[in-house]
């Protein structure tokens, strides 16, 4: 199975909205509600920042939020801050098995 | 606290074979399905296997399929990736997660074990 398509990169400046998108087909990411999504800084585990497409761990900020519409999610960063500067993965489970995205690598400018 | 501890990494030669641990402490770890998780060095995230909690039910990539067996002891608290014919592409850090309460996301990871395969 083929990973997920993300942009490679995505930079904002403090304060701005981006938005990460991850594109996969109908037997992925439009065929369930399991879609994730992960930060990893340089050298750590990654760590997961939304879950069941919009909803967010304990802890984690209101700044993250996700969203889907047909085989394509997305991760949507407001008020942009420099800890935000990382890589993102999205994920999609698909009954048996996880197909993980790209990764986009965020830049905070 | 909940957390995941990986071991078992080292250097194998191609052909070789290893054996991943990953110790659970902090939650009820026969509660919960456990996956293995990859990434080569510089790239991105790959699933390499999933064991339900009971260990009754197992998956795998279709890279690994044949290959790799994953394993559980819930009495012990602990999961394993045991590692067979190992080739070079197999080189990165191996990474056990925990999913979610009632869901299939990875919420909990172990800080990684490195595998390299080479001559």
């Amino acid at each position: 199975q083929s990973a997920l398509t993300q942009p490679a990169s995505v930079s904002g400046s403090p304060g701005q909205s981006i938005t990460i998108s991850c594109t996969g087909t109908s037997i992925d990411v439009g065929g369930y509600n399991y879609v994730s999504w992960y930060q990893q800084y340089p050298g750590k585990a990654p760590k997961l920042v939304i879950y069941d497409v919009s909803n967010r761990p304990s802890g984690v900020s209101n700044r993250f939020s996700g969203s889907k519409s047909g085989n394509t999610a997305s991760l949507t960063i407001s008020g942009l801050q420099a800890e935000d500067e990382a890589d993102y993965y999205c994920c999609s489970y698909t009954g048996s098995r996880y197909v993980f995205g790209t990764g986009t690598k965020v830049t905070v400018l | 606290e909940v957390q995941l501890l990986d071991s078992g990494g080292g250097l194998v030669q191609p052909g070789g074979s290893l054996r991943l641990s990953c110790a659970a402490s902090g939650f009820t770890f026969s509660s919960y399905a456990m996956n293995w998780v990859r990434q080569a060095p510089g790239k991105g995230l790959e699933w390499v296997s999933a064991i339900r909690n009971s260990g009754g039910s197992t998956y795998y990539a279709d890279s690994v399929k044949g290959r790799f067996t994953i394993s559980r002891d819930n009495s012990k608290n602990t999961l394993y990736l045991q590692m067979n014919s190992l080739r070079a592409e197999d080189t990165a850090l191996y990474y056990c997660a925990k999913v979610v309460r009632g869901g299939p996301s990875l919420d909990i990871w172990g800080q990684g074990t490195m595998v390299t395969v080479s001559s």
